[in-house]
């Protein structure tokens, strides 16, 4: 069975501060690891994936994320948010192997303060 | 660059109605998924579909749920009887191969609103 665990349904952050989204996920099987984020009104777009190979990922629009396997964490930074990346981010885990289905997180509402 | 399609965007439907949502996957994808985000709350898996066949289903999906890829390119989510607590946004995504990669591409969704 597989859990994703995200700290944090609202945060907000000024323009140009660092962004910190936390991700903790429960996996019996080695995971791979995603975010996703979704803007209003629209579908879901991969913004980054873990998949067992390098565990600092980087990611669309300035994204990364960073896979721990002893705090079983993979939470997403930006080192300067920008107006644009208001929105909501979701975190998910599949498992490594079979359909791969994903399980998501609750997410996060991103608000990015002027 | 492919992407996934899904028709209608909205639908609007009486309970007890039956409705379809359609869904046209990458086209050299082989998995297919759906999964419905209920207003306010997170992703939920439904189905995932492989080699024609249902390969996992959740207990949301019981037997009001249906799936179908009737000619190779489209892929069908049908709800036989809706209920108001299927109210939700739908949406279907692909993957290609194993070996194509492990990330899952997502259509934009399709409302559905029972009432």
């Amino acid at each position: 069975a597989q859990s994703v665990t995200q700290l944090g349904s609202h945060v907000s952050v000024s323009e140009g501060a660092l962004v910190l989204l936390r991700c903790n996920y429960s996996s019996s099987v080695p995971p791979y690891l995603f975010w996703y984020v979704q803007y209003p009104n629209q579908g879901l777009q991969l913004l980054l994936k873990y998949t067992s190979a390098a565990t600092l990922v980087k990611g669309i629009n300035g994204f990364e994320a960073e896979f721990k396997k002893s705090e079983t964490s993979f939470h997403l930074t930006k080192p300067s948010a920008h107006m644009s990346d208001a929105a909501e981010y979701f975190c998910a885990v599949s498992p490594n192997f079979g359909n791969e289905k994903l399980t998501f997180g609750t997410g996060t509402r991103l608000t990015i303060i002027p | 660059e492919p992407e996934v399609t899904q028709t209608p965007s909205h639908q609007v439907t009486q309970m007890g109605q039956e409705v379809i949502l359609r869904c046209v996957p990458i086209s050299n994808h082989l998995y297919f998924y759906w999964y419905r985000q209920i207003l306010g709350q997170k992703v939920e898996f439904l189905v995932s579909f492989y080699n024609n066949e249902i390969s996992e289903k959740s207990e949301i999906f019981d037997d009001q749920f249906s799936v179908e890829r009737p000619d190779g390119s489209n892929f069908t989510l049908k709800i036989r009887s809706t209920k108001l607590e299927d109210s939700a946004m739908y949406f279907c995504a692909s993957r290609p191969s194993r070996n194509g990669g492990h990330e899952q591409y997502f259509g934009p969704g399709t409302r559905l609103t029972v009432t």
